[in-house]
């Protein structure tokens, strides 16, 4: 029982690279998440999916693309990867937006120098 | 103003003595509510949510609801130091529900 699976687990980029975070649920879920936790910022959203074929901005998009590539699955592009990118980023699913219970892959740790 | 506010702590309280975290949270629409658990390294889990005003138990925990002060709790009872850990406050926001997550609040349970 996998759940949200998400690839790499960790990640070192230079300034100005590219690179694309994977995540994928075998829930069946209708909704997916990608946040980012900074110290002592909790968790921030960066995009949602309310549905297949659907994607909104969350709190803090700026720099970073998604894909809702199918019902399983929800990338996140950064186009040209900035110091001020550096952070863990958290998958999730739920059955529905915001009013169910959302389950989390292991994070990525992503570093760029 | 972020629009889900907790107290970053730590929240450090004996053993055996119960702890209450505290949310407020700005959308006077929203209508559902969540208390996540993460341990250092690892991933949010849910322990509880919450739809509607009053309390909600679940073994050692409850959550109350006041929606006209725009205000959720957590409540610990019997606190163990396997609770230490962040507890993060999570509210489904505007027409989307959007799930939009306060800054969490570090518990430090002292044997």
């Amino acid at each position: 029982n996998a759940g949200v699976t998400q690839t790499p687990k960790f990640q070192v980029l230079k300034t100005g690279q590219s690179m694309t975070l994977q995540c994928a649920q075998d829930m069946n879920h209708n909704s997916m998440y990608w946040y980012r936790q900074d110290p002592g910022m909790g968790l921030r959203l960066i995009y949602y999916s309310a549905s297949e074929g659907t994607t909104d901005k969350g709190e803090v998009p700026n720099g970073y693309n998604v894909s809702r590539l199918n019902k399983r699955e929800f990338s996140l592009r950064l186009e040209s990867a900035a110091p001020s990118q550096t952070s863990v980023y958290f998958c999730a699913s739920s059955a529905r937006t915001g009013d169910t219970e959302a389950f989390f892959g292991q994070g990525t740790r992503l570093t760029v120098v | 103003q972020k629009e889900v506010e907790q107290n970053s702590g730590p929240l450090s309280v004996p053993e055996g003595a119960i702890a209450s975290l505290n949310c407020t949270y700005s959308d006077r629409g929203s209508q559902s509510f969540f208390w996540y658990r993460q341990y250092s390294g690892k991933s949010p889990e849910l322990i509880m949510f919450i739809y509607s005003n009053g309390d909600k138990e679940d073994g050692r925990f409850t959550a109350q609801l006041n929606k006209a002060s725009q205000y959720v709790s957590l409540l610990i009872r019997d606190s163990q130091p396997s609770d230490s850990a962040t507890y993060l406050c999570a509210v489904g926001v505007g027409s989307s529900y959007k799930l939009i997550f306060g800054s969490g609040t570090r518990l430090l349970v002292r044997p």
